[in-house]
């Protein structure tokens, strides 16, 4: 059965460095998702892309994220610099395109750690 | 908007136990419903959907019927065990706005 990649899978990190994240979705699908887990909580949708293009990005902090998904294929995430406050999994998920709503799938996250 | 609520955790019962999980959503149109389970250290797995009024989605003997009147989705299991411990996300996706509800902690003790 066809899975959604992520690594790393954990990251440790000290803040004001950089980190990335990379997302590989299940092939054939189009929407790609990041998403953003407070321990505790439920996801919360950071980025959602369309083939290469971004179609969704209200709730992400662009002044230290940004995201990229240049083939319409894998995905990398990154913070720089990376807070405290942004100790969190990150998780990636992926659907196909035509309908809007289908099932997301999700890969297994990283979980990041900043000191 | 879009939102779900769903049961506050912790949830601990003893194997073979009946369980009940609430989840209440509310949303304009026809939104599909979903349950997704996080065992630890894990990415959200899905355990089952509904697309519409009265289905009923079904695995691993967890069940849920979608109930548009009292605009619900809980999820229950006859016979819980050991290795049901884990997080429980309720979630519906509305003209692609996906929304998770906070999540509920189950324990199943032998």
């Amino acid at each position: 059965e066809a899975e959604v990649a992520q690594s790393p899978r954990y990251k440790i990190t000290e803040k004001s460095q950089a980190v990335a994240f990379w997302c590989d979705p299940i092939s054939g699908h189009a929407t790609l998702y990041w998403y953003r887990q407070i321990l505790g909580q439920g996801p919360e949708l950071l980025v959602q892309f369309q083939d290469e293009s971004v179609v969704d990005d209200s709730q992400l902090p662009k002044d230290r994220f940004s995201a990229e998904r240049l083939k319409g294929v894998d995905s990398t995430l990154k913070i720089q610099p990376a807070e405290l406050g942004d100790s969190a999994m990150y998780l990636c998920a992926s659907s196909p395109k035509d309908r809007e709503k289908e099932t997301q799938y999700f890969g297994p996250g990283t979980r990041l750690l900043v000191l | 908007g879009n939102s779900v609520t769903q049961m506050e955790g912790p949830v601990t019962l003893s194997e073979e136990a009946f369980l009940t999980i609430n989840c209440t959503y509310t949303a304009t149109g026809y939104p599909s419903l979903f349950w997704y389970v996080q065992y630890p250290g894990e990415g959200l797995q899905l355990l089952l959907k509904a697309t519409k009024a009265d289905d009923k989605g079904s695995n691993k003997g967890f069940e849920a019927t979608y109930r548009k009147e009292t605009t619900s989705f809980h999820l229950e299991k006859g016979s819980v065990q050991v290795s049901d411990s884990a997080v429980y996300f309720c979630a519906l996706n509305n003209n692609n706005d996906m929304r998770f509800g906070a999540g509920t902690r189950l324990t199943v003790k032998p």
